[in-house]
């Protein structure tokens, strides 16, 4: 089965830490995204990747990084985080080329930052 | 923002059809119409996904109206594990496959009764 692994599936932390939230897929994909889901927003990109060391902004990079060190890993980065962070953290990846162009997330990762 | 129309909640019987209407009036001839349903907690998972003919596979049907504007995705025996949030997403073809043309709307809550 394909899989796509977030590191933690909840974690808390305080104002102004710097959290990473990591994820791991295993089907050689070149594609990976991390999206958030708030109620009532829906899922939003945050940042994607189409290659090892690339990467893109999405809807909503502000506060964010990330990093492509590794094509089967990619990582979130919140760099001091804040309260309006707080949040489900998805992670999703994807093949290019012909296919059915699914999205492959993973479990998710709650955060909440007080 | 996203490019479908669904309705915010529908109920199903246990054991009969569900029929999930989605509206995408503006989509273009090269854009695929893709279902996902997320169960609580989860990650998205892919579902189906067509683009003019009607497809079936071990979890669903999609039905896409001639003209293309609607489809409806069919679970033809729902189960109460088939209660989920589902997203009707309209995106280019799977041969560009990044993330940023999937754009989740806030979806269709199903909840099946027993």
């Amino acid at each position: 089965d394909v899989k796509v692994t977030q590191s933690s599936r909840y974690l808390v932390k305080r104002t102004g830490e710097k959290v990473f939230l990591e994820c791991v897929q295993d089907m050689d994909h070149e594609n990976m995204f991390w999206y958030r889901q708030d109620p009532g927003l829906g899922l939003r990109l945050i940042y994607f990747s189409y290659d090892v060391k690339m990467k893109e902004k999405g809807d909503i990079p502000e506060g964010y990084s990330v990093s492509r060190e590794k094509k089967e890993r990619f990582s979130l980065i919140l760099e001091s985080a804040s309260t309006n962070q707080t949040s489900m953290y998805l992670c999703a990846s994807s093949s290019t080329g012909t296919g059915t162009g699914e999205l492959f997330f993973g479990e998710g990762s709650r955060l909440t930052v007080l | 923002d996203a490019k479908t129309t669904q309705p915010p909640s529908m109920d199903c019987a246990e054991g009969r059809a569900a029929n999930l209407p989605c509206n995408h009036s503006t989509i273009s001839g090269n854009e695929y119409v893709y279902w996902y349903r997320q169960i609580h907690s989860q990650g998205p998972q892919y579902i189906i996904h067509g683009l003019k003919n009607n497809e079936t596979n071990e979890m669903a049907s999609l039905i896409i109206t001639e003209d293309r504007k609607s489809s409806t995705l069919i679970l033809p025996h729902a189960t109460l594990r088939d209660t989920a949030v589902y997203y009707c997403i309209v995106r280019v073809a799977p041969d560009n496959n990044y993330g940023q043309n999937f754009v989740f709307g806030p979806g269709t809550r199903l909840s099946v009764l027993p």
